[in-house]
């Protein structure tokens, strides 16, 4: 199936609490991405974990990596309504010559106020 | 320039006709990429191009898409004899470099409807 498989698929939270959005994934990487899309607007990177770290931190958000699992987890603390959107993760998979970047189904992420 | 740039925002086409879409990449880019995304959902990698030769087309149906970057101009995505599940949005992503490394910046995409 589709590398970077987030869950859970939709995400409701009200503001002020964390939200947490998985990754998994079925290839080796050299790095995981995670991206953020608001309503009919492009994608927007958030953050780039490399295989060799397990952490990684950008304001408010916390990425962790356990490539033994094959995962990731994002972390959106004190979330504000202004965060409502899909979230994707993104991994390169090798191929001959180079990479392409695998995107998954992304996860629906809506704050409320 | 500073933002990718995708024209049109919106294309309409009847099914069998044909749809060029146009994307102009951030200044200095050398990578080019192309998705698809139906429905909101996930984001299906199409080709990506180094500077005007193709890099990576594992994801391109060829018997209707076709896609070019050349020296001075956009790049262009084609698709000939549309088909009703072509209806999705188009994006396209320019990087410095590719894959490792190298964030790509997403433009606005085009809206493709097919009737």
């Amino acid at each position: 199936s589709q590398q970077g498989e987030e869950d859970p698929q939709a995400l409701s939270i009200q503001e002020g609490e964390n939200a947490t959005m998985n990754c998994s994934y079925k290839t080796s990487i050299n790095n995981l991405q995670w991206y953020r899309q608001n309503s009919g607007r492009g994608l927007v990177h958030l953050i780039l974990i490399r295989s060799n770290e397990r952490e990684k931190h950008s304001g408010r958000l916390r990425v962790t990596l356990d490539t033994s699992k094959k995962s990731s987890s994002l972390l959106i603390t004190a979330s504000r309504a202004a965060d409502t959107a899909s979230y994707f993760c993104a991994t390169d998979q090798r191929n001959t010559g180079g990479f392409k970047t695998i995107f998954g189904a992304g996860t629906r992420l809506f704050v409320k106020a | 320039g500073e933002e990718v740039a995708q024209t049109p925002k919106h294309l309409v086409r009847g099914e069998g006709q044909k749809a060029k879409l146009y994307c102009a990449p951030i200044k200095g880019h050398s990578y080019v990429f192309w998705y698809q995304q139906v429905l909101k959902n996930e984001f299906k990698f199409l080709i990506s191009f180094q500077n005007e030769n193709v890099f990576d087309e594992t994801g391109m149906p060829k018997e209707r898409f076709s896609a070019k970057c050349l020296p001075n101009s956009p790049c262009s995505l084609e698709i000939q004899a549309t088909k009703l599940e072509d209806s999705a949005v188009y994006f396209c992503a320019s990087s410095l470099g590719q894959g490792a490394y190298n964030e790509q910046f997403f433009g606005p995409g085009t809206r493709l409807t097919v009737l």
